[in-house]
């Protein structure tokens, strides 16, 4: 069974830039989330998923932060303009599930941003 | 609003050491679901256990053990005769109430030393 994956593993961009990350869920599952997590903190949420339909946007998601499904399978997110406050691993997870019942969420490798 | 808090920072133990992690929660809802994940160095979190509010009977899993009591808001977990594979930030985390946002503590790192 193949995990959750995302493209690029590692990034490194100047200030000002503009960067995609994407994610692909596991196959079957139908909810799709971003979590940015900073040194020393537990992750914290950005957005998520339903199929394509974008349910949820946290406060942290900034005007320069988009992100995409487009065919409810893989998702992208993109940071225009960065700043050196970006810097973080972004994390992408995916469940099961129709109903709010708390599914377990499986989490994919991550990609790290720095941000020079 | 929901909070998970992890008050160990950091914790290190000698190999064969049992440790427990505590976790403590504050929420509102009366039905809800609880998650332990560990993070090894590659950064990948690692899905270990979810538990629902109803459920209070311990879980134990190999070395692995999980305590929730709903009483004081605690869901700790112990490892029984830790090895050098466990070292890893272990995260505990809740839903945001009837929501599927997840809301994690801050961590606890443990080192386990040969």
């Amino acid at each position: 069974d193949t995990g959750v994956s995302q493209d690029p593993r590692h990034k490194i961009t100047k200030r000002g830039q503009n960067v995609t990350f994407r994610c692909d869920p596991i196959s079957e599952h139908n909810r799709l989330y971003w979590y940015r997590q900073t040194l020393g903190q537990g992750p914290e949420f950005l957005t998520y998923f339903q199929n394509e339909a974008q349910l949820e946007k946290s406060r942290l998601l900034s005007d320069r932060f988009s992100a995409e499904r487009p065919k409810g399978s893989f998702s992208t997110l993109e940071i225009q303009r960065t700043e050196q406050g970006d810097s973080a691993m972004y994390l992408c997870a995916s469940s099961l599930g129709d109903s709010w019942r708390g599914e377990t969420q499986y989490f994919g490798p991550g990609t790290r941003l720095l941000v020079l | 609003a929901q909070k998970v808090t992890q008050a160990q920072t950091e914790i290190s133990v000698v190999e064969k050491e049992d440790v427990t992690l505590d976790c403590v929660y504050e929420t509102r809802d009366t039905t809800y679901y609880l998650f332990w994940y560990k993070q090894p160095p590659s950064g990948e979190l690692v899905f270990l256990i979810r538990r629902n509010s109803f459920d209070e009977q311990n879980e134990i899993s190999g070395r692995y053990s999980w305590n929730f009591q709903k009483s004081t808001s605690s869901f700790n977990f112990t490892i029984t005769a830790s090895q050098v594979v466990d070292s890893a930030v272990y995260f505990c985390a809740l839903p945001q109430g009837g929501s599927e946002k997840l809301v994690f503590g801050k961590g606890t790192k443990l080192t386990v030393n040969p």
